[in-house]
């Protein structure tokens, strides 16, 4: 099968500007998790959808905000953009988000703000 | 609140000798306790996790309840064993996993 894969890998914005990340899972696989990597905070989770429902959410503020389509492709969006939302923005899937479940990780978007 | 603790940021070791990442969780329910690695220029890639019990490239890791603690070890390391290491915990109240630090491991020749 192929793997989780994300779009853009690479990613320069300037502040104020608004930036939609986007991220397809492994098939067949429904939950979706969003998560930061900063050197300074490490892996962080954003939030978790599962068959188009947003399930769980990290703590980040309001202008992170994501969806999931019926095909199980994600989205995320970050609004406003500050220079901190610099990150590696890693996408997640696995078969059902249980939390036993392994969870499979995509190569990342790299977002700069400048 | 559960967090995750590697108290090693960077670890060397010589390539033949053994080798232990240190990891210390804090939940009081059960979780469920995982090993990523990332190794260089590659994507974040599961290592093991506790309720598969198995070893993976000579890996093992031994959930002590009693110490919460989750260490990865390995008897004789290897140059290629040489990336970044992540423990990670989820439970059933909270299914996202909460990563620790991580540990740069390099195996010197």
């Amino acid at each position: 099968k192929a793997g989780v894969t994300q779009t853009p890998r690479y990613l320069i914005k300037t502040r104020g500007q608004q930036v939609t990340l986007s991220c397809s899972p492994i098939s067949g696989h429904r939950s979706v998790s969003w998560y930061q990597q900063t050197p300074g905070q490490g892996l962080q989770f954003l939030f978790e959808y599962f068959s188009e429902t947003q399930r769980n959410k990290g703590n980040f503020p309001g202008r992170f905000s994501g969806r999931q389509f019926s095909n199980s492709r994600s989205e995320m969006n970050v609004s406003t953009l500050e220079l901190g939302d610099s990150a590696l923005y890693l996408c997640a899937s696995s078969e059902s988000g249980y939390y036993t479940d392994t969870q499979y990780f995509g190569p990342g978007t790299r977002l700069t703000v400048l | 609140a559960q967090r995750v603790t590697q108290p090693e940021k960077l670890l060397s070791v010589f390539k033949g000798a053994p080798v232990e990442l240190k990891c210390n969780y804090s939940y009081s329910g059960s979780p469920e306790l995982f090993w990523y690695v990332q190794y260089s220029r590659q994507r974040l890639q599961l290592l093991l996790r506790h309720i598969s019990r198995e070893s993976i490239k000579g890996f093992t890791a031994d959930l002590n309840k009693g110490e919460t603690s989750f260490h990865l070890k390995k008897p004789f390391a290897q140059e290629e064993d040489s990336a970044m290491y992540y423990c990670a915990l989820t439970s059933g109240s909270a299914r996202q996993l909460t990563f620790g630090s991580g540990t740069q491991l390099t195996v010197l020749p």
